[in-house]
């Protein structure tokens, strides 16, 4: 199994520019959750979906951002604008079953953003 | 506002010693989970506890928790150099598959 895959590995921008993040989770899993990680706040879970559907976006900074799961096999994270503060890695992480909070948790190796 | 407080922030031994990190948590649990994060790279789940056992162990690993004080502990037995990484604590509440609750890390340096 090849695991959570994130494009691109790094991404660096310029403020203002959109910026799009991509995820694909382990095949059959049902739960995808994307997550921010930052040396000031650590990580945060930024929205997650169960069965393809946004369950909680609460942890979402902002408008600028948004983020969707057309199938079970592939999620973006948007930000548009960017700002020079979104810098982070954002992490994709998939689970296997919904409703089983005590699943592990399957992270990607990261998308390190940098915005000048 | 984050759930888990790990403690220490960081954690020089020799190997071969053994590591314990704590973990703090402020409101109620499902249950507790143990991640590992090397640098650069993305989390690894480590081991998990649910708020009604009291110690787990897996491996090396020995975790244990006291939801009265609402702390956790890992333990690692014996440590080698590939041990060095950030250890987080991260936290369910449950009633679903949601999302977890992270803590700020250990940083742990095992020096050969």
């Amino acid at each position: 199994d090849a695991g959570v895959i994130q494009s691109p590995r790094h991404e660096v921008t310029e403020m203002g520019q959109e910026v799009t993040l991509r995820c694909k989770p382990i095949s059959g899993h049902n739960s995808l959750f994307w997550y921010r990680q930052t040396m000031m706040r650590g990580l945060e879970l930024l929205i997650y979906f169960n069965n393809n559907v946004p369950i909680d976006d609460s942890g979402m900074p902002e408008d600028r951002f948004s983020a969707k799961m057309p199938n079970a096999s592939f999620s973006t994270l948007k930000i548009q604008p960017s700002e020079p503060r979104d810098s982070a890695v954002y992490f994709c992480a998939s689970s296997p079953r919904w409703g089983r909070s005590t699943d592990t948790q399957y992270f990607g190796p990261g998308t390190r953003l940098t915005v000048l | 506002s984050q759930q888990g407080e790990e403690d220490p922030q960081a954690l020089s031994i020799q190997e071969g010693e053994n590591a314990t990190m704590n973990c703090s948590y402020k409101t109620s649990i499902n249950n507790l989970q143990w991640y590992r994060q090397n640098s650069g790279r993305g989390l690894v789940h480590l081991i998990l506890i649910r708020s009604n056992e009291r110690e787990k162990h897996s491996g090396r690993l020995r975790v244990t928790l006291d939801t009265s004080k609402k702390s956790s502990s890992l333990l690692i037995t014996a440590s080698r150099a590939a041990d060095t990484a950030s250890y987080f604590c991260a936290t369910g509440s449950g009633g679903g598959a949601d999302g977890l609750t992270f803590g700020k890390g250990t940083h742990l340096i095992i020096q050969p």
